[in-house]
């Protein structure tokens, strides 16, 4: 069954480093999407992003962060200065559109700012 | 805004049993999707059943099977034989119909623990 690929599946930064968070979507799909949980909290939405641009953004989705699809297939998530509240589980997740389907998450980046 | 409520942090059972997951939510939309997924200890997400809200008939996914109450705004989850490899925390998700963007909203998550 195909998957989305995440990697790192665990990545630790000084506070103010950039980090890059990256995300293999499954190869159909055409909406991409970043959520992220803290740890014990419900999971928040952080953007969605389709035909090459972003179409939903939420407010923790700040100035700091940014998303690419750099190449057809990669999807990141970069956080230019991290603070120690970016501390979370990171999931990309993907859909081909039908909405009643779902998406498909990856399996998650943990990333720890210290 | 949409919003969604799951009432109970943590619930348990022992194997074999059944148990009920409650969630609710509030919208003014009237065209939606419902979704229960599940986050095991791996910490992925997998999604376990869907509804669509233009649906009167109940969801069913082998064991799992949901309550639908549209009027009530009320979208339980009810777990048959309960397994242990069904320990794991449960997310009542919401989804508007409609739009370019698919945005999923999250309830709190319940920790369910099947015990033997």
């Amino acid at each position: 069954e195909p998957e989305v690929t995440q990697t790192p599946s665990h990545q630790v930064t000084q506070m103010g480093q950039e980090v890059i968070l990256r995300c293999v979507p499954i190869s159909n799909h055409l909406y991409f999407y970043w959520y992220r949980q803290i740890l014990g909290q419900k999971v928040e939405f952080l953007v969605s992003f389709y035909n090459n641009e972003i179409s939903e953004k939420s407010e923790i989705f700040d100035d700091q962060f940014s998303v690419e699809r750099p190449d057809g297939s990669n999807f990141t998530l970069k956080i230019r200065s991290t603070k120690l509240e970016d501390s979370a589980m990171y999931f990309c997740a993907s859909s081909r559109g039908n909405q009643g389907y779902g998406y498909t998450f990856g399996s998650g980046t943990r990333l720890t700012v210290v | 805004a949409q919003t969604v409520t799951q009432s109970q942090p943590e619930m348990s059972v022992q194997e074999a049993e059944t148990v009920t997951l409650s969630c609710t939510y509030d919208t003014s939309e009237s065209n939606y999707y419902l979704f229960w997924y599940k986050q095991p200890p791996s910490r992925q997400m997998i999604l376990v059943i869907r509804q669509e809200a233009y649906k009167q008939q109940n969801a069913t996914e082998n064991r799992f099977s949901v309550n639908f109450q549209k009027a009530a705004k009320s979208f339980s989850l009810k777990i048959s034989d309960s397994q242990l490899g069904d320990t794991a925390m449960y997310f009542c998700a919401f989804m508007k119909e409609g739009g370019s963007n698919y945005k999923l909203t999250f309830g709190k998550g319940t920790l369910l623990t099947v015990n033997p």
